[in-house]
């Protein structure tokens, strides 16, 4: 059974850092591209980030481009964010998510992350 | 970026009567490829969301025949044939054809 389970959210000052991970099982988890995506309390769904398969590419929204990386460990069946100067804006419920036919076909539960001095 | 626009943004639905709601993009949502990359998502209270409809009108796995996608170029259409109890939550199209990704605003779907 495919399942994503994120870990590393937390209560962070601005303009620190903070990396989350997402552990896959059950599924090839090299064959697929991956996103985060993000929920601000009581808002809608924004997408962060996508790593494709094999890392040959990556994207970002303009929100986080500079701040956030998006990396991959195919070896060990998991996806990582890393998130430097954070702010106030960035906290949110984070998703990570399985590319599906140009689709996000499975979700993780998400982690918190909370920005607040 | 394309702008996702859905209507209504909240809907108040009898048991067991249709729903419908309405996904507009700012650009039409055709790839290269010829697919066009719109899905919808449900997220039910306190959960993730959950994909229901991908590429327009493919119900993934699992996702009961009462749902259904329909649509093209900048207008699309997601509809409940009868809404269950189950159904209650907030729904989101979402395109995937053109960086960044963009999601509705949802609609939130709930019980009268």
């Amino acid at each position: 059974q495919e399942q994503l389970v994120e870990s590393g959210g937390g209560v962070v000052q601005p303009g620190r850092s903070l990396r989350l991970s997402c552990a896959a099982s059950g599924f090839s988890f090299s064959s697929f591209g991956m996103h985060w995506v993000r929920q601000a309390p009581g808002k809608g769904l924004e997408w962060v980030a996508v790593i494709w398969y094999d890392e040959s590419n990556k994207n970002y929204a303009d929100s986080v481009k500079g701040r956030f990386t998006i990396s991959r460990d195919n070896s060990r069946n998991t996806l990582y964010l890393q998130m430097n100067s954070l702010r106030d804006e960035d906290s949110a419920v984070y998703y990570c998510a399985r590319d599906l036919r140009g689709s996000y076909g499975f979700w993780g539960q998400g982690t918190l992350v909370t920005v607040s001095s | 970026d394309i702008v996702m626009t859905q209507t209504p943004l909240s809907s108040p639905v009898t048991l067991g009567q249709p729903a419908s709601i309405s996904c507009r993009s700012t650009q039409s949502l055709v790839h290269s490829d010829g697919n066009s990359y719109l899905s919808w998502l449900q997220q039910r209270p306190g959960q993730p969301p959950r994909l229901l409809i991908y590429k327009i009108s493919n119900r993934f796995s699992g996702v009961p025949d009462r749902f259904s996608g329909s649509g093209a170029g900048t207008d699309f259409t997601l509809k409940i044939s009868r809404v269950e109890a189950e159904d209650v939550g907030v729904y989101y199209c979402m395109q995937a054809t053109q960086f960044p990704h963009t999601f509705g605003q949802g609609t939130k779907l709930e019980i009268k």
